[in-house]
């Protein structure tokens, strides 16, 4: 079975722009979620898809959003960029999304803001 | 709220020998899942070995095993005989049921393998 995949791998981007993320996790998996990953910060959750509905959101502002399509692929979209924004976005896919269940990481996108 | 913590932010280990790298989380929850994740240069993010609260007994996988600790909410990972390739960060990481994979991450431990 193919990994969780990222695309794209590496992105610059300068302030005030938007960005889009993709992620396609492993087949059968329907459950996605969304982690971003600075040195300050560490690792923190962003969001969770699960069927194309998010089920569950972390502490980050409305610039930060994201949507799942019935493939169970999805996206993450970041407006209005801030130097801040610059870190790792990693995504994870599972089954049902479920705590108990082991999440299996993409390769991450490393987003640098200008 | 759940907490992870990591209090050794650098290790290092001689090949061949072993090291145990710590972890501490805080919940009130009974039933929960406690993950230890290493992340090479590559970034990518790899299960090392996972344990459920409700089972005493302790993981392993072949080199690595965990010291789960319920009451003091400990969970440590040893590394026996170490290799140059276990070189990477260790993450230690806490999910319970019904977070829908809200995984709370501890700020992670650099470890060395010198050979």
């Amino acid at each position: 079975k193919a990994g969780v995949t990222q695309t794209p791998r590496y992105l610059i981007k300068t302030r005030g722009q938007q960005v889009t993320l993709s992620c396609s996790p492993i087949s059968g998996h329907r459950s996605v979620s969304w982690y971003q990953q600075t040195p300050g910060q560490g690792l923190q959750f962003l969001f969770e898809y699960f069927s194309e509905t998010q089920r569950n959101k972390g502490n980050f502002p409305g610039r930060f959003s994201g949507r799942q399509f019935s493939n169970s692929r999805s996206e993450m979209n970041v407006s209005t960029l801030e130097l801040g924004d610059s870190a790792l976005y990693l995504c994870a896919s599972s089954f049902m999304g479920q705590g108990r269940e082991t999440q299996y990481f993409g390769p991450g996108t490393r987003l640098l803001v200008l | 709220a759940q907490t992870v913590t990591q209090s050794q932010p650098e290790m290092s280990v001689q090949e061949a020998e072993t090291v145990t790298l710590s972890c501490t989380y805080d919940t009130s929850e009974s039933d929960y899942y406690l993950f230890w994740y290493k992340q090479p240069p590559s970034r990518q993010m790899i299960l090392v070995i996972r344990q459920e609260a409700y089972k005493q007994q302790n993981a392993t996988e072949n080199r690595f095993s965990v010291n789960f600790q319920k009451a003091a909410k400990s969970f440590s990972l040893k590394i026996s005989d170490s290799q140059l390739g276990d070189a990477a960060m260790y993450f230690c990481a806490y999910t319970a049921p019904y977070n829908n994979n809200d995984m709370r991450f501890g700020a992670g431990t650099r470890l060395t393998v010198k050979p």
